[in-house]
């Protein structure tokens, strides 16, 4: 299986702020890799696909690169509604895996 | 819209077998790929595996042999059967539609609320 590591685990950032979480995976996974964004009690929403795609809809202080084995979500500016958990997942091969999330508190 | 449902009991006794359909409104079944994947209380996300609408299906190997999925593309539904559940199986499901949106790339672009189920006698 492929894994997937995000870090941090956690960060508290200001509104406004810009904000970056980074996922790595155990092997090279191309290009095969989404992020979504989960809010307590909800279920997860699409931001990402293919690294660097905005899924529509999504608004565009949400961008997100890499390619390979590391891959970077950004948030330009902070908002108070980006209070959510972030995960990563890759679909290069199954079992689909995703990483294990990493929170995002406002300060 | 597409719009997904899950429904079924959300207790199951250790041993039994747990049961969940995900109702699809607002789309056709057809064209994708149908997942499930669950949430234990306070951690992260596992995929358990999906069928594609013709019926094909990929498992995760960590359940493999405990998982049974299903489609029945004339009422735009789909099924997870997990048997021999245990404590270890408590989570919130979540039924998805995997979208092919271009040759080895998918993503869950539509998801269901969750459903609930504990594992308890």
């Amino acid at each position: 299986d492929i894994q997937m590591t995000q870090s941090p685990s956690s960060l508290s950032a200001s509104v406004g702020d810009r904000v970056t979480i980074t996922c790595r995976a155990s092997q090279s996974i191309d290009t095969y890799l989404n992020w979504y964004q989960q809010k307590p009690g909800k279920a997860p929403n699409l931001l990402i696909y293919a690294a660097s795609t905005l899924q529509s809809g999504v608004p565009s202080r949400f961008s997100g690169s890499g390619s390979g084995t590391e891959f970077t979500l950004s948030i330009s500016s902070l908002q108070p509604e980006d209070s959510a958990t972030y995960y990563c997942q890759q679909s290069y091969s199954t079992p689909w895996t995703f990483g294990q999330g990493t929170k995002v508190e406002i300060k | 819209q597409v719009q997904l449902q899950e429904s079924g009991p959300g207790l199951v006794k250790p041993s039994e077998t747990l049961s969940l359909t995900c109702s699809v409104s607002g789309g056709s079944i057809s064209g994708y790929y149908w997942s499930w994947i669950r949430q234990p209380p306070g951690k992260g996300l596992e995929w358990i595996g999906y069928i594609y609408y013709r019926g094909s299906t990929t498992n995760n190997p960590s359940l493999n042999s405990r998982v049974t999925l299903s489609v029945d593309a004339s009422k735009n539904q789909f099924s997870l059967n997990l048997n021999s559940v245990t404590a270890a199986d408590t989570a919130t499901y979540y039924c998805a539609r995997g979208y092919r949106y271009s040759a080895g790339y998918y993503n869950f672009d539509y998801w269901g609320q969750g459903t609930r189920v504990t594992v308890s006698s």
